[in-house]
Formats: C-alpha cells, sequence, structure tokens
C-alpha cells in the first residue's frame, strides 16, 4: 500500500540554524500539507500546497517557514532561522483533491528539537 | 469557525470491553469528520470518516462511530477492546472548503490485560 515518508524521522539543531524537513507524499496525489504538534499541544495546520504553489497557510507560517516541490517527488518544509518554539513533531500529508471528505494520508513525522 | 473538542485526554479499558472516545465539533456548515489513530512511532492512519453520507460510520478493526446532529457529537466506539488498540486517537473536521484538517486534542487509549 502506497505511504508517505519523511525524512529524518529526528533532527536535532541549535537556535538559529536552517533546517530541511523532506517528504515524499504519494505518487499520485496533487495537495501537499505541513502540520505540526507542539509537545502536548493539538496538531495544528501550517501550509498546503497545489500546483506549485501555496493554497492556504495559517497565521503560524510566517516568513521563516517555506514550502518547495523540488523534484516530481519530494515536498519539502524549510525554517530559515529556528526558534526554541519550533520544536515540535512536524507531520506531512498528501490527498488526490482537496474536497471536504478527502482523506489525508500523512507520514510518520519528523520530530525536531531546538537547542 | 470550526472545532473539535475531545472530551478525555485518557481513557483507559480492559481486554475485551467496550470502547467509548468521545467527540463533540462546532461548525457553521456540514462537516466532514474523520477519526484518526497513531501508533508509537507511527503515521496518523485514518480509522474512518463521515461525509454527509449514513450517520453511523463503519472503519477499520472494528471502530464505528455516529454522526449526531442533534447533538454535534461523532463519538468512536468499539465493542470489544484488543490490546493491539492502545493508541492516541484524534478527532477531526475538515475546514469548510476542504484543505485544511483541524485536530482535537487527542485521546490515548490505554488497554490492560
Amino acid at each position: 500500500e502506497p505511504e508517505v515518508t519523511q525524512t529524518p524521522s529526528h533532527q536535532v539543531t541549535q537556535m538559529g540554524q536552517e533546517v530541511i524537513l523532506r517528504c515524499v507524499p504519494i505518487s499520485n496525489h496533487l495537495y501537499f500539507y505541513w502540520y505540526r504538534q507542539i509537545l502536548g499541544q493539538k496538531v495544528e495546520f501550517l501550509v498546503s500546497f497545489y500546483n506549485n504553489e501555496i493554497s492556504e497557510k495559517s497565521e503560524i507560517f510566517d516568513d521563516q517557514f517555506s514550502v518547495e516541490r523540488p523534484d516530481g517527488s519530494n515536498f519539502t518544509l524549510k525554517i530559515r532561522s529556528t526558534k526554541l518554539e519550533d520544536s515540535a513533531m512536524y507531520f506531512c500529508a498528501s490527498s488526490g483533491n482537496r474536497d471536504s471528505g478527502e482523506t489525508q494520508y500523512f507520514g510518520p513525522g519528523t520530530r525536531l528539537l531546538v537547542l | 469557525a470550526q472545532s473539535v473538542t475531545q472530551l478525555d485526554s485518557h481513557v483507559s479499558v480492559s481486554e475485551g470491553t467496550p470502547v467509548l472516545l468521545r467527540c463533540n465539533y462546532s461548525s457553521s456548515y456540514s462537516p466532514s469528520l474523520f477519526w484518526y489513530v497513531q501508533h508509537p512511532n507511527k503515521g496518523l492512519q485514518l480509522l474512518l470518516k463521515y461525509t454527509s453520507a449514513a450517520t453511523l460510520v463503519k472503519g477499520i478493526n472494528g471502530f464505528e462511530a455516529e454522526f449526531k446532529k442533534s447533538e454535534t457529537s461523532f463519538h468512536l466506539t468499539k465493542p470489544s477492546a484488543h490490546m493491539s488498540d492502545a493508541a492516541e486517537y484524534f478527532c477531526v473536521v475538515s475546514g469548510w472548503q476542504g484543505g485544511k484538517l483541524i485536530f482535537g486534542q487527542g485521546t490515548e487509549l490505554s488497554v490492560k490485560p
């Protein structure tokens, strides 16, 4: 069964450093998403991406964040200058379309720790 | 605005007994609702979803949920818990035009032998 994969599974970085989180969505999916979960808090939507551009973003997704689909398979989230509060689990998801009832398929997550 | 409240942060049951995980939602339109499960070190896996068809929805591994508009609830049930059901469960509502998902806080289910 096709699945979403994410690398790395864990990332430790120093405050102020740039990090890139990588995701490989399901191959025939067209819509891609990033979510995050700070420890002890809800899973929060960050951004959705379609046709090589952002279709929706949350207030959390400020200028520090960017997303890219650099080739036909990868989908990346870049945090330019990490802060302590960026420490969280980051989930990538993909779907075939963005209808209200469409299932989003999630990856296993990348746990980011900013020191 | 849409929101989801999971009424229990932790539920503990004995193996073979029923499971009830409670979820209430708030939405200004007819929502699509989902239950996802997360086992340790695994991604979020869809258990079931409601998309305005039958109000009683059956999912994988014997789980089901009933959409009750009058009570704005979408509780998850299973008649008989199995040890492998121990995990974190998330009740989720879709945004108005699809796209982003809005998550509840999660309920951790423990299953005792």
